[in-house]
């Protein structure tokens, strides 16, 4: 079955830097954009980045745009967010995202970021 | 960045009920509408895509329909399983939106 595992968050200072990671399973990894998308404690989703299936095209949601760089390895069945100059703003749940539909038809548990002095 | 405007924000049901949520996008989607479910803790999972297409395993309960800059979401005839927070989500232009949600809660 189709599984996504995220990791790499933990609790950073502000300015500091961060990547996180999806591990992809139980699909045909090339054939799908993928997509991350953060949730904030209360709030609703927000979209944070596309990365078509070869990576060459990329697209980032405008709070993070000159900030995250999202990359894929198609050998190994990966997609990464880098994250710089992180705020308490990017403080969330982060999830990555198969792009079978929308911003996704299957998702990850979710890996947590904290920005915090 | 296109806003989406979901209605209501809470919704108060019973079992049984057919309930209507209405996500309003400020300029033109098209039909690049989705809808998603969320529980506490739990990440959305994709009921509809592209306005009305009913994403693989989710019950023929679940509706949805518009177009341009007004959609709906209809559950019939709700389900214990149903209660839950509601969110659409435009993919028409290259910067994607969610809507603020609606929760589901039982009357």
């Amino acid at each position: 079955q189709v599984q996504l595992e995220e990791s790499g968050g933990g609790l950073v200072k502000p300015g500091e830097s961060l990547t996180l990671s999806c591990a992809a399973s139980g699909f045909s990894f090339i054939n799908y954009y993928m997509t991350w998308i953060r949730q904030a404690p209360g709030k609703g989703p927000e979209w944070i980045s596309y990365i078509s299936e070869t990576g060459d095209t990329k697209y980032y949601g405008a709070s993070v745009r000159g900030r995250f760089i999202v990359s894929r390895d198609n050998d190994k069945d990966l997609v990464h967010l880098e994250m710089d100059n992180l705020r308490p703003e990017d403080s969330a749940i982060y999830y990555c995202g198969r792009g079978g539909a929308a911003a996704g038809d299957e998702w990850g548990r979710g890996t947590l970021v904290t920005v915090s002095s | 960045d296109i806003q989406l405007t979901q209605s209501p924000s809470t919704l108060s049901a019973s079992v049984g009920d057919r309930v209507t949520i209405t996500c309003r996008a400020s300029q033109n989607v098209n039909k690049w509408l989705a809808w998603y479910q969320q529980r506490p803790g739990k990440a959305p999972k994709l009921l509809i895509y592209a306005t009305s297409t009913l994403q693989y395993g989710v019950p023929r309960r679940f509706s949805g329909s518009g177009a341009g800059t007004e959609f709906t979401l209809t559950i019939n005839s709700v389900q214990p399983d149903d209660f839950a927070t509601y969110y659409c989500q435009q993919y028409d232009d290259w910067s994607w939106t969610f809507g603020q949600g609606t929760k589901v809660e039982v009357k």
